[in-house]
């Protein structure tokens, strides 16, 4: 999983403002995942993506928009429409033929003040 | 869509007892039963799985048993050690073969080892 790298580590925005948090891997993995942690909770599906040019929703997708154009990256971008962005985001990357393992990214802290 | 449920939230075991970690899913059509253990601040790390036409598997001093019939696995960690002290995920996830969705992951659980 040192393949899949996080950008920042840490966040900070001011309420109301989008921001765009990186995840890029270079294990050429096709299926690429977002998470959100909340303290003291487990992992909750924000997106996915298995292919280029294709994503879906997860359990919580509101208020959050993401993109693939490359199968290398996976941006994803917390809107001001997003109720509590304040949380830990974690990036996941599965191989092809084996998507059911994922493997995480180190993930960002993202702080709306 | 599933449901995983983890217990205990908290489990303290004294040094080179063993521990057990249990949770349960809804659906029936999960395949793929993985264990992630996360420190404080970092990412979760893929410890051991278990695919539904397995009944146990064992790595070391780590083994996971699954119950299809009772929709349940568990995580076991045998001779505990300091190092062993996280938080522990379970999770599930239906895979398909076409390519699988997102995992649905249980609350956690916080392994204390005691010296």
């Amino acid at each position: 999983d040192g393949g899949i790298t996080q950008s920042p580590k840490y966040l900070f925005r001011k309420e109301g403002q989008n921001v765009t948090l990186s995840c890029e891997q270079n294990l050429n993995h096709d299926a690429m995942y977002w998470y959100r942690q909340d303290p003291g909770q487990g992992l909750r599906l924000i997106y996915y993506s298995q292919i280029v040019n294709d994503f879906q929703k997860g359990d919580i997708a509101e208020g959050y928009s993401v993109s693939r154009e490359k199968k290398e990256s996976f941006p994803l971008t917390v809107t001001s429409a997003q109720k509590n962005p304040t949380a830990f985001y974690l990036c996941a990357s599965a191989p092809a033929g084996e998507t059911d393992t994922q493997y995480f990214g180190p993930g960002t802290r993202l702080t709306v003040l | 869509g599933e449901n995983v449920e983890q217990h205990p939230s908290t489990l303290s075991v004294q040094e080179g007892d063993s521990a057990v970690i249990k949770c349960t899913y809804s659906d029936s059509a999960s395949n793929y039963f993985p264990w992630y253990k996360q420190e404080l601040g970092k990412r979760p790390q893929l410890i051991i799985d278990i695919r539904s036409n397995v009944g146990e598997k064992k790595d070391q001093r780590i083994a996971v048993t699954l119950n299809k019939t009772a929709k349940h696995f568990s995580l076991h960690i045998t001779e505990t050690q300091p190092e062993d002290s996280a938080v522990y995920f379970c999770a599930a996830i239906w895979d398909s073969g076409g390519g699988a969705d997102g995992l649905t992951f249980g609350k956690g659980t916080h392994l204390i080892i005691q010296p």
